[in-house]
């Protein structure tokens, strides 16, 4: 298991400004996932977070609005840059650590996001 | 989209009562997952099954998988009213992606 430390766990952001929010694991992990969850949605998939190496980010998502940071192996942090209403989200991290790849996600408490 | 469907959107049962929640999805997967979320917060993973089981058992939880017609479901036995919850099934197609189904809000009234 995994225990995962997401900060911070809300925030009321102004429009125009950015929110960097932090993802602390207890152990090391080659991938760290970022994911959004809107206000009474499923969760999607933000991009993929690996050390040494730039973001892969999905469909729909980009670097300068979605920054990433991915120090070393248990640490990652997400911005959500020039905020808008429309980026009033739970924001996730998570990581893999099931015997195989892709079995078992572990996440963070998420951090709820209400932009005004 | 990225994801597959879930029936129904929200369930409302008795303590006591037996909870069942389906899940289609639209590709071959290597396992599906289920997922529980509380009050918005961080998702704590349930069971797996992998594509070459049809069904699995993990105390009161019971889950089927149906390849044949990309479908999964998750039965919880004996309600309780801290069963609670959302849950979410997501797929996974071999690589390190795990892709989330939309959810069924379960209520479970004491």
């Amino acid at each position: 298991s995994a225990v995962i430390s997401q900060k911070p766990s809300r925030d009321i952001c102004q429009r125009g400004t950015s929110l960097t929010i932090q993802c602390q694991v207890d152990s090391q992990v080659t991938m760290m996932f970022w994911y959004r969850q809107q206000p009474g949605q499923s969760l999607t998939l933000i991009a993929t977070a690996n050390q040494g190496s730039e973001a892969t980010y999905e469909s729909g998502f980009v670097i300068d609005k979605f920054p990433i940071s991915r120090p070393n192996l248990t640490f990652s942090t997400l911005t959500v840059s020039n905020m808008s209403p429309e980026d009033s989200s739970i924001y996730l991290c998570s990581v893999d650590l099931g015997q195989g790849l892709g079995e078992k996600l572990f996440f963070g408490s998420g951090t709820q996001l209400s932009v005004l | 989209s990225q994801q597959g469907e879930e029936d129904p959107q929200a369930l409302s049962i008795q303590e006591g009562e037996n909870a069942t929640m389906n899940c289609s999805y639209k590709t071959s997967i290597n396992n599906l997952q289920w997922y529980r979320q509380n009050s918005g917060r961080g998702l704590v993973h349930l069971i797996l099954i992998r594509s070459n089981e049809r069904e699995k058992h993990s105390g009161r939880l019971r889950v089927t998988l149906d390849t044949s017609k990309k479908s999964s479901s998750l039965l919880i036995t004996a309600s309780r009213a801290a069963d609670t919850a959302s849950y979410f099934c997501a797929e996974n197609t071999g690589g390190f992606k795990t892709i989330f189904g939309a959810g069924t809000r379960l209520f479970v009234k004491a």
